[in-house]
């Protein structure tokens, strides 16, 4: 089945780090990424949606400067968060989708800032 | 009010018993309807589509009422492993087809 490997799964890190995290679709192309959020015991909120060589486009209240979004390839997707706060540590999810096909999560990396 | 809604449980189930909970939606033009299972610090997979007329795999019914508009899911029989939180989630009617997730619902299946 396809398969979105995501990667770091842990970060851990001080506060005012930029972390980097990478989303691939590893036997598909990938034409549209999503990005969600989820903190404990709530529902996973989407960040934002990018297609394949263009730009991101952010949800209300999601701050594109703070989220840098690139999706640069069909296989590939990266969500950097600059100068991380302890207020932005979150499980943060990828999914990818060839078309209008079924989206396909990564396993989620869990940042924590200290 | 939120997209999508479910009561964040737990329902404690003992081993073997028959569980069934409900989600309900806003967006009366939703649809696709999935049940998506959760267990604790990993990412959502796919249980399975809500079909109109209802739909079954295995031990799983979910079941779709438009008019009232909500999703239900039954599990029968139990397992220990069905322990997790299940989320619903509508496909948005927006031109990226957003996933809307309800907040899950915490089934604990317990011996």
């Amino acid at each position: 089945g396809a398969v979105v490997s995501q990667h770091p799964s842990w970060v851990i890190c001080k506060s005012g780090t930029s972390v980097k995290i990478e989303c691939r679709s590893l036997d598909f192309q990938a034409t549209t990424m999503f990005w969600y959020r989820q903190f404990p015991k709530q529902s996973l909120m989407l960040m934002a949606t990018s297609n394949e060589g263009s730009k991101a486009t952010y949800e209300q209240g999601v701050e594109k400067d703070k989220f840098l979004i690139n999706h640069a390839s069909l296989t590939l997707s990266t969500l950097t968060v600059t100068s991380a706060h302890p207020e932005d540590s979150s499980f943060y999810i990828c999914s990818a989708r060839m078309g209008d096909g079924p989206q396909h999560f990564g396993d989620g990396t869990r940042l924590s800032i200290l | 009010r939120k997209e999508v809604e479910q009561d964040p449980g737990p329902f404690n189930v003992p081993e073997g018993a028959t569980v069934a909970f409900n989600c309900t939606y806003s967006n009366s033009a939703s649809q696709s309807f999935f049940w998506y299972r959760q267990d604790c610090r990993k990412e959502p997979k796919l249980l399975m589509s809500v079909y109109s007329s209802g739909n079954e795999d295995g031990r799983f019914t979910a079941q779709l009422n438009r008019a009232s508009q909500y999703i239900s899911l039954l599990i029968r029989d139990s397992k220990l492993s069905d322990s997790a939180t299940y989320l619903c989630v509508v496909k948005g009617t927006d031109s990226w087809g957003k996933l809307q997730f309800g907040a899950g619902t915490q089934v604990v299946v317990t011996p």
